[in-house]
């Protein structure tokens, strides 16, 4: 069984650090991209950063471009997210989820999803 | 970046309503589609890949067109299980989602 589950979100104040985590189990954690993608309270979903499986190729929101660094440890199946001068805009639940590609480029889609981990950014 | 837009933002259903919904995306995406279900406290989960691929395991109410920059997600009879919210996504670039759309009981 396909199992995601995130950690490390909490309180934080703007212009602080924190760094998420997400432990992956139940597939070869090394044969897939994975992603960030968040929401806001009460609002819509917003992806942040994706990683392909040997981290050569990284993507980020524009949102988040500059502050936000996405990493993956393949040998211990886990996926991190750090996260620096955190604004009050980046409050939301953060899901990280498993990438299935099946059209090479372009074609991919998010089939595992975990329950997320709440960031607040307030003072 | 491609911008994704819905329509309608929200809509109030009856069970057993035919439930159509629309996603355009600002430039084509050929059809690199996709549609979630989310339920209020819940994760997203997969409905529809590649603009009309029904996911494993959803049920055969559910059906997704189109392509370029026009989509819809059907739902065919509504049951009550279907009340959630919706996004597109497309995978064309980085994976931006749709603002979403709110089925509710009418």
């Amino acid at each position: 069984e396909v199992q995601l589950v995130e950690s490390g979100g909490g309180l934080v104040q703007p212009g602080r650090s924190l760094r998420l985590s997400c432990a992956a189990s139940g597939f070869t954690f090394d044969d897939y991209a994975m992603h960030w993608v968040r929401q806001a309270p009460g609002k819509g979903l917003e992806w942040v950063s994706g990683i392909s499986w040997n981290s050569g190729s990284i993507g980020y929101a524009d949102s988040v471009k500059g502050r936000f660094t996405i990493s993956r440890d393949n040998a211990k199946n886990s996926l991190y997210l750090q996260m620096n001068s955190l604004r009050a805009e980046d409050t939301a639940l953060y899901y990280c989820a498993k990438e299935t590609t099946y059209s090479y480029g372009h074609g991919y889609y998010f089939d595992y999803w975990g329950q997320g981990t709440l960031v607040t950014v307030s003072s | 970046d491609i911008q994704m837009t819905q329509s309608p933002s929200s809509l109030s259903a009856s069970v057993g309503d035919r439930v159509t919904i629309t996603c355009r995306a600002s430039q084509s995406i050929s059809s690199y589609l996709n549609w979630y279900q989310q339920k209020p406290g819940k994760a997203p989960k997969l409905l529809i890949y590649a603009a009309s691929s029904l996911q494993s395991g959803v049920p055969s109410r559910f059906s997704g067109s189109g392509s370029g920059t026009d989509f819809t997600l059907t739902i065919s009879s509504l049951q009550p299980e279907d009340f959630a919210t919706y996004y597109c996504q497309q995978s064309y670039s980085t994976g931006t989602f749709g603002p979403g759309t709110k089925v509710d009981i009418k």
